[in-house]
């Protein structure tokens, strides 16, 4: 069965430092794999998708994920972090023609100042 | 600015009360979605529908039920709500069921008591 999942519930860094937020999946065709970013009482806003070709993809507000198919991961990354980047942050993979992504339980970012 | 609309943004109804969420989009994407989000649990699928006049049941459609009358409209009805379906809802849309960027509404905050 199609999984993800998001091994750090929440993750608080101070203002100005790297990010690093995992996504490890399981899949059983080839993935398409998403980042999206929720704001508190807002909808998700798509950061970031992997399709095909190039495994580092880059996306909005100067976030980047890798992808490893040899580990089943796509990390989301930012080298300087911004107060306004405290959100819950959600990795979602999917299948050309599949009717629905699959979501892992979510990150809550804290950011400290 | 092209989209999606959900109402109402919140909602506290009884339990046995039949309750419709309205979701409309302006981006004449075909296929359409409704999630329910849950604490520790992510985003799960209740229906989905790949274009106007079908609909399907996604992971968690029980006590749900959809219409898709018209490509902009999917409202989502609950006959005869319960406690447990005390949840934030998302709509969300794709251009067609073989492209895998969805795009997400606000959402609606319902209590059920």
């Amino acid at each position: 069965a199609q999984s993800v999942t998001q091994p750090d519930i929440h993750i608080t860094v101070s203002e100005g430092a790297s990010l690093e937020l995992r996504c490890n999946y399981s899949y059983g065709a080839t993935p398409y794999l998403f980042w999206y970013v929720q704001s508190p009482g807002q909808g998700l806003q798509l950061l970031l998708k992997y399709f095909s070709g190039d495994t580092l993809v880059q996306g909005i507000k100067g976030f980047e994920a890798e992808f490893k198919r040899s580990q089943s991961s796509f990390n989301l990354r930012k080298p300087s972090v911004h107060w306004s980047d405290a959100a819950e942050y959600f990795c979602a993979v999917g299948a050309r023609g599949a009717q629905k992504l699959v979501f892992g339980q979510g990150t809550r970012l804290t950011i400290n100042p | 600015i092209a989209g999606i609309t959900q109402a109402p943004t919140s909602q506290i109804l009884a339990a046995g009360r039949r309750m419709t969420l309205r979701c409309t989009q302006d981006m004449r994407h075909n296929a359409m979605y409704w999630y329910r989000q849950d604490l520790g649990l992510g985003l799960r699928l209740i229906h989905y529908s790949n274009t106007a006049g079908t609909t399907g049941k996604g992971e968690v459609p029980d006590g749900y039920s959809v219409s898709r009358a018209n490509t902009d409209d999917f409202p989502l009805t609950l006959a005869s709500a319960v406690p447990s379906q005390t949840s934030v809802y998302f709509c969300a849309s794709r251009r067609d069921s073989n492209t895998d960027t969805q795009y997400f509404g606000p959402g609606t905050r319902l209590t059920v008591l």
